[in-house]
């Protein structure tokens, strides 16, 4: 099956610093990869997605980019603010949506 | 907005006790499915559902079973707990039967529970 790996573990940034997280992917066969955030004590959510027939998405100041080449995906934050701070899970999916292990991501002011 | 609701948020259980977990969507979503989430190990799919009267397992289904006899409702029952089973899950619904590849997971806001 699929398996998703995502780095670093842990970020802390300035605000107004950008932000970057990495995932890799094994299967081949996916063709969606979702970015959820998680907020203390909240389900994750969404907060942008890519499928395998685009290589860059921008949504403000969030982007993700996409080398299915090298099966790696990348979560970008820009001008960070702290309510950016959260917990940021990347994933992969064909049939199943398998998840990475997540990015506690810190914005201090 | 109700969305994915689940109950209860909170549960302590002693080992070899049983316990239903409810999960109710109002978005008319065809996919259902079931996560634990335990720290450094992201979310594992337990249980899913494409549709009511259809499940399969996930990742990682043992010690746990599910059903789905209507659209709105998915419950994951907790055969005999055990302590590994210590976690948080999550409850989430999408419009597609894949839950990934026809777009946004809808999640829970979770129940935590704790097997002693």
């Amino acid at each position: 099956g699929e398996n998703v790996e995502q780095h670093p573990s842990t970020l802390s940034v300035q605000e107004g610093d950008s932000a970057v997280i990495k995932c890799t992917y094994s299967d081949s066969a996916s063709n969606y990869f979702p970015w959820y955030k998680q907020e203390l004590g909240k389900g994750p959510q969404l907060i942008i997605d890519i499928r395998s027939n685009v290589g860059e998405k921008k949504d403000q100041r969030i982007a993700v980019t996409l080398n299915k080449t090298a099966k790696h995906f990348s979560l970008h934050i820009t001008e960070t603010q702290p309510e950016d701070s959260a917990v940021y899970f990347c994933a992969a999916s064909d049939n199943d949506m398998r998840f990475g292990a997540g990015t506690r991501l810190t914005v201090k002011p | 907005n109700a969305g994915v609701t689940q109950t209860p948020k909170f549960q302590v259980l002693k080992t070899g006790q049983s316990m239903t977990l409810q999960c109710a969507q109002d978005m008319n979503h065809e996919y259902m499915s079931w996560y634990r989430q335990d720290p450094g190990m992201g979310l594992r799919l337990i249980h899913y559902s494409v549709g009511a009267g259809i499940t399969d397992q996930g990742e990682v289904p043992n010690g746990y079973n599910v059903s789905r006899s209507t659209t709105e409702d998915f419950p994951l029952r907790l055969l005999s707990a055990a302590p590994s089973q210590t976690s948080v899950y999550f409850c989430a619904s999408s419009p597609g039967t894949s839950g990934g590849n026809t777009g946004e997971l809808f999640f829970g806001e979770g129940s935590r529970l704790t097997v002693l």
